[in-house]
């Protein structure tokens, strides 16, 4: 079976600017969450859905947005980019109820300049 | 204060040796527990998790639990240099469905 899917890989964008960045989970996983990575840093959590619904969101503002569709793919969405928000997304997927064992993806490289 | 604690290392050790990672959480009614390796560039990758007390084994890897000190380790037997990597230390906190990471430990297995 696949893994957890992400894409673009690397996207470099200018302050201001918005992106969005799109995650395929495990076939059979319908939880996924968002994480934050800054070099040198643990994940930091964003966001989790499960079955199209927000189970949870970390401590991050209003300009960071997330969905989830209902083949359970999900999408991150970040506006008015500042160069804070460069970093490594990753998305995770997990079996329902999000307590099991989180899956990573590759991963998404963003670059604020 | 942080939540889940890890030595940042770097953490070197001789290859075949064994290699003991450490990790504390804050939130005594923790359930669940994860180790993550992650290679220089690339994503974490789930080694091992643990939700009872005691010891876990898999392979080279041995995870320990003890939930009334609120402590968590990996052992790694007959390390590599291919093991050589920053090891994650990842906590599901009873308020939430998330995780909480540390800041990881980096490994350095010496030929």
């Amino acid at each position: 079976d696949a893994g957890v899917t992400q894409s673009p890989t690397h996207l470099i964008k200018t302050r201001g600017q918005q992106v969005t960045l799109r995650c395929s989970p495990i076939s059979g996983h319908k939880s996924v969450s968002w994480y934050q990575q800054v070099l040198g840093q643990g994940p930091q959590f964003i966001f989790q859905y499960y079955e199209k619904e927000e189970r949870g969101r970390g401590n991050f503002p209003d300009r960071f947005s997330a969905r989830q569709f209902p083949n359970y793919s999900s999408e991150l969405n970040v506006n008015a980019l500042l160069l804070g928000d460069s970093a490594l997304y990753l998305c995770a997927s997990s079996r329902p109820g999000g307590s099991y064992e989180q899956y990573f993806g590759p991963g998404t490289r963003l670059t604020v300049t | 204060q942080k939540e889940v604690e890890q030595n940042s290392g770097p953490l070197s050790v001789p290859e075949g040796a064994i290699a003991s990672l450490n990790c504390t959480y804050s939130d005594r009614g923790s359930q669940s527990f994860f180790w993550y390796r992650q290679y220089s560039g690339k994503s974490p990758e789930l080694i091992m998790f643990i939700y009872s007390n005691g010891d876990k084994e898999d392979g080279r890897f041995t995870a320990q639990l003890n939930k009334a000190s609120q402590y968590v380790s990996l052992l790694i037997r007959d390390s590599q240099p291919s093991d050589s990597a920053t090891y994650l230390c990842a906590v599901n906190p009873p308020y939430g469905q998330n995780f909480v990471f540390g800041p990881g430990t980096r490994l350095s297995v010496l030929p």
